[in-house]
Parts: C-alpha cells; structure tokens; sequence
C-alpha cells in the first residue's frame, strides 16, 4: 500500500508566476489535509477536503491560494502570483473516513517551494 | 480552538542518556493528543498517541508519554537516546477539529 504521494518535491518558482502542488492519498483515504511549514515553525493547517468537497479552509490565505480534490486525481494547492514569503514545505496528509478528525494523518514527504 | 506549547525548542542529549520533551496543550473541550515525528527532508510520523484509556501512553522506538489532564501536559519520554533518535518532534492536539501542531522541539542526540 503505498503512502501519501506528493510531487514534486522540489519546486522553484520566480514572484508572479503559479505553483501547483499535487498529492495523492493512500488508497481508501478520502480525507486530505494540507498543511504549511515554514522555517523554525510547526505546521500551520491550511485546508481540509473530501472528494469533491472542501470541509475546512480556515486556515488558508484569503487570496491567491486554492485548493481542490476532484472526483478522479489528486488534491491539488494552487497559489497563484506566488510571493517570496510563500517559500515554505508544504505537506499533505491523508486519514480514512473512520479516523477523520482524530488526528491520525498519515503525511506525504512534502513540497519544498522556493520563490526567487 | 486548541493551541499547543512545546517548551523546548532545542534539547541536545548525549547518547543513552534519557530525554523529556515538554508539551502542555489548551483546550475547552475533551482532545486527543499526539506526538509526532520529522526526520530530516521528510514528512512527519505518528510516534504515539493518546485518545483515551490509560494515561501513560507508549510509542515506537521505546518512546512514551503521560497524559496528566490537571496540568494539561503530554510530555514525551525516552529512557535511554540513540544516535538516530536525532530529529524533530512535534506535539499535537485536536478536538474534532483539524489537527494542530506546537512549534517543534529539535532532539539533537550527541555521541
């Protein structure tokens, strides 16, 4: 069973331009979760989404940023005009339906931007 | 809305030597409480948890903890460190709610 897939990696982006970060949850998991992390902080929750549906989006930016988990695919963050201060891991997780909002998360390696 | 307080941002310890990593959490409603793990480029895995039952709580790698709900803690414990227990732990908390993160204690194990 693999984990949570996230990709890319790594990604370098210039100020203005999009960044779009994907993941894929473990199989059977229909809750994704992201997440930010930056420099010398924890991770800050951004959004939480079923399929097709977003439960949460508290946490995240009021402009510029989206977030998506169609029917078929994966969960994509999109932040569009990206800015140096978005430079930052961000993580994706993915739960069961059974175990939403218990905080058992199983987290993807993470996508590292940096914004020249 | 819960919050979460990791004392230590940095606590270096010599090999075999036992370690305590504090977290104190806020909370109005009834939570459940976590520790996790970063090893470094990585993302972060669930060490041990606490949902219910008995207060002391034990993990992977012979780590544990101790759910004290009068002084709102979950402290993380390991009596004795490895080199490869070098890494970032975070605690955590949720209520029903999405989960959320302390800042992070960086375990740096000295040889």
């Amino acid at each position: 069973n693999a984990g949570v897939m996230q990709n890319p990696r790594h990604l370098v982006r210039r100020r203005g331009q999009e960044a779009r970060l994907r993941c894929s949850p473990m199989k059977g998991h229909s809750h994704v979760y992201w997440y930010r992390q930056l420099p010398e902080e924890g991770l800050k929750f951004m959004v939480y989404l079923q399929k097709e549906n977003i439960i949460d989006e508290s946490g995240m930016p009021k402009e510029r940023f989206s977030a998506e988990f169609p029917k078929e695919g994966p969960s994509i963050l999109r932040i569009q005009q990206v800015v140096r201060g978005d430079s930052a891991a961000y993580f994706c997780a993915s739960s069961p339906p059974e175990k939403r909002n218990t905080g058992e998360l199983f987290f993807g390696e993470g996508s590292r931007l940096t914004v020249l | 809305a819960q919050s979460v307080t990791q004392l230590d941002s940095q606590v270096p310890v010599f090999e075999e030597a036992p370690v305590e990593l504090r977290c104190n959490y806020s909370s109005s409603v009834s939570v459940y409480l976590f520790w996790y793990v970063q090893y470094p480029n990585q993302g972060l895995q669930l060490l041990l948890k606490y949902l219910s039952g008995s207060t002391l709580v034990k993990g992977i790698n012979g780590f544990e903890a101790e759910f004290n709900k009068s002084q709102t803690s979950f402290h993380l414990r390991k009596p004795s460190v490895h080199i490869s227990d070098t890494a970032e732990y975070f605690c955590a908390v949720t209520g029903n709610t999405p989960l959320v993160f302390g800042k992070g204690t960086r375990l740096s194990v000295i040889a």
